[in-house]
């Protein structure tokens, strides 16, 4: 079935660090896998993308990582900043159909000062 | 830079009553989407739009739910008689071509009381 999910509900670091959101994905047929940041009262908003013939995909301070031998995504932040603190989902899609969005259940980041 | 618009952003309503949910996707895409988020849950998909008919639908999306684009510029979520349970952030999205970027609107919060 469809199934994202995400290890960690809360993850609160100090301003400077690196962080790591961590996603796991049932539906090994996915082949296109995303992060969205949300913030408070916004709609989600695209940060990074890899597709399945990846397995790491860097941008501007953010890399993602994908495994799919263990159908693991993560998304690296460096150097965190207090305008890093939002909710941050994982997202799959299959590449069938009309390309819907099955997102995971989302990580809260808090980065204090 | 070209955004996704979303009106109203609060929308309250009574248990029973039709609620229109409107977006302005970016105007030069050509697939469109529906999604909502239950508070404190993850994003769920409802309905995809492409060529002026529906291309997917969630189990979410029953006869109570219904698209349209009236016009080259909107795209409308009716719920014809809402319930409790409606109560969510609606998100718009649209995305310019099959393997591009899906992009979010800011939401409408409906409140079914």
């Amino acid at each position: 079935g469809e199934s994202v999910g995400l290890h960690l509900p809360t993850l609160s670091v100090q301003e400077g660090d690196n962080s790591i959101i961590n996603c796991a994905y049932s539906n090994s047929a996915s082949d296109y896998f995303i992060w969205y940041k949300q913030e408070s009262g916004k709609g989600p908003q695209f940060i990074i993308d890899i597709r399945s013939n990846m397995d790491k995909r860097q941008g501007q301070r953010v890399t993602v990582l994908l495994n799919k031998t263990v159908k693991h995504l993560s998304l690296q932040i460096a150097a965190t900043q207090p305008g890093d603190s939002a909710v941050y989902f994982c997202a799959e899609i299959l590449n069938t159909g009309f390309q819907k969005l099955v997102f995971g259940t989302g990580t809260r980041l808090l980065v204090s000062p | 830079e070209p955004e996704v618009t979303q009106t109203p952003s609060h929308q309250v309503t009574q248990m029973g009553q039709e609620v229109i949910l409107r977006c302005v996707p970016i105007s030069n895409h050509l697939y469109f989407y529906w999604y909502r988020q239950i508070l404190g849950q993850k994003v769920e998909f409802l309905v995809s739009f492409y060529n002026n008919e529906i291309s997917e639908k969630s189990e979410i999306f029953d006869d109570q739910f219904s698209v349209e684009r009236p016009d080259g510029s909107n795209f409308t979520l009716k719920i014809r008689s809402t319930k409790l349970e409606d109560s969510a952030m609606y998100f718009c999205a649209s995305r310019r071509d099959r393997q591009g970027e899906q992009y979010f609107g800011p939401g409408t919060r409906l409140t079914v009381t």
